[in-house]
């Protein structure tokens, strides 16, 4: 059963970068038809996609956030990234890693999610 | 965009029937996955492909779809059910999955 946890700092300044992890268990990260996705969720708020990668393909980015975001792999350490450079307060939220099933689309594993809060 | 419409609340009572509903263009056409998200905890996949339960889902949980409507139907509800209920597709113009803004179920 794969399992997925969520790492990194939970309190970013204005105008610097935020860094998480994913770490995966119980599966390969290089494995083929998933998709590795950062989803995350405002205070009191609904889902939002973040974005996505295809281990050795294409990341896909939600286009309100593709000019700060980048998700990369560290197959090494079976383990995906998130970066999001110059946040801002409207970047506090709960994020999420998660894995997908390619062509339709579910995401059916999901870390448990770690709150990050942008403030000086 | 693809765009999901969901009602924000729906109330029933325990022993009662509850059905959230996820409105978009068309919408019978592709596949519909529904999450169930307690206060505090990650999204929980209780549906997928539009009827299929993962394993672990109680019985009581079940989907449907049809040319504009999804429905996700929870039978005999109980305290335990109460949860936001968010609906999900691939859109393939964009390449991305995108949510509903959620459904929060309150059990009388």
């Amino acid at each position: 059963q794969v399992q997925l946890q969520e790492s990194g700092l939970g309190l970013v300044k204005p105008s610097q970068t935020l860094s998480l992890t994913c770490t995966v268990s119980g599966d390969s990260i290089s494995s083929g038809g998933f998709f590795w996705n950062w989803v995350r969720q405002h205070p009191g708020k609904g889902l939002e996609w973040v974005g996505y990668m295809y281990y050795r393909g294409n990341s896909y980015y939600n286009p309100s956030l593709q000019s700060r975001v980048t998700i990369s792999v560290d197959s090494s350490k079976n383990q995906f990234s998130l970066t999001l450079r110059s946040v801002t307060v409207a970047d506090t939220a709960v994020y999420f890693c998660a894995r997908g099933w390619a062509g339709r689309g579910r995401l059916d594993s999901w870390g448990q999610g770690t709150l990050v809060t942008v403030s000086s | 965009s693809y765009l999901l419409t969901q009602p924000p609340s729906v109330s029933v009572a325990p022993g009662q029937t509850a059905s959230i509903i996820c409105g978009g263009d068309n919408i019978g056409s592709k596949s519909v996955h529904w999450y169930q998200q307690k206060p505090g905890q990650a999204p929980i996949l209780v549906v997928y492909d539009d009827t299929v339960r993962p394993s672990g889902i109680p019985e009581r949980f079940s989907g449907s779809n049809s040319e504009s409507t999804a429905t996700l139907t929870i039978a005999r509800v109980v305290a335990g059910d109460e949860a936001d209920y968010y609906c999900q597709v691939w859109d393939s113009t964009t390449d991305h999955p995108v949510f509903g803004a959620g459904t929060k179920v309150t059990v009388l």
